[in-house]
């Protein structure tokens, strides 16, 4: 039971490149949802699934698009990466809303220069 | 706007002693709070979580209390170990612009504990 994974750890993009980060859960949950962590700042919501097949714009989803065209996964894309994007980017999951439990993956470091 | 404020941004204790932790949230309205240990390089992993019902709510030696006439919470942790040192986070849940729930995260308080 790997929990909640991601791929890659670790990524340097130029500016205006793309690229999607894969969220993987092994759990069963319904909810899934696509975080990024800034120094100084608490985790912001960019995008959330609430079932296979759907998907919901969070707090800060301008430059970021998702799908979750099977439950297990969840995408991130960057059509056309900024700086402004430089962050850590952390994918969770949960069985419901409410006071369940979200199970964190371990990040992903994205710089783009 | 739905805020969480915590204090202090960072602490050393000595390993063995005793701390506590603060948080003052303005979000409403006010669903559960969850506390959040996050090692450094880390994804978050959950402490407590507490609903406006609860006052306290105990992990081993993690103790969170909750004010919800105040909204403030506070993460006491006993005994520290040096594997206490990480970021500890407070999360309340309020609600999304669209009317759905969301999680509000706080800035974290690193704690720092030496042998």
């Amino acid at each position: 039971n790997a929990g909640v994974t991601q791929t890659p750890k670790f990524r340097v993009l130029k500016t205006g490149q793309s690229m999607t980060l894969l969220c993987a859960q092994d759990m069963n949950h319904e909810y899934m949802y696509w975080y990024r962590q800034d120094p100084g700042m608490g985790l912001r919501l960019i995008h959330y699934s609430v079932g296979e097949g759907t998907t919901a714009k969070g707090e800060v989803p301008d430059g970021y698009n998702v799908s979750r065209l099977k439950k297990q996964n969840f995408l991130l894309g960057l059509e056309s990466a900024a700086p402004s994007q430089t962050s850590v980017y952390f994918c969770a999951s949960s069985y419901r809303e409410g006071t369940y439990e979200q199970y964190f993956g371990p990040g992903t470091r994205l710089t783009v220069t | 706007k739905n805020q969480v404020e915590q204090s202090p941004q960072s602490l050393i204790i000595l390993e063995g002693k005793n701390c506590t932790l603060q948080c003052n949230y303005t979000v409403s309205p006010f669903s559960n709070l969850r506390w959040y240990k996050q090692d450094t390089g880390r994804g978050p992993v959950s402490l407590t979580i507490m609903t406006f019902s609860e006052n306290t709510k105990s992990n081993g030696r993690y103790t969170a209390t909750l004010d919800a006439d105040t909204k403030q919470s506070s993460l006491h942790i006993t005994a520290s170990q040096l594997s206490d040192s990480a970021s500890y986070i407070c999360v309340v849940s309020g609600p999304l612009d669209t009317g759905r729930r969301a999680l509000t995260f706080g800035s974290g308080t690193r704690l720092q504990v030496q042998p």
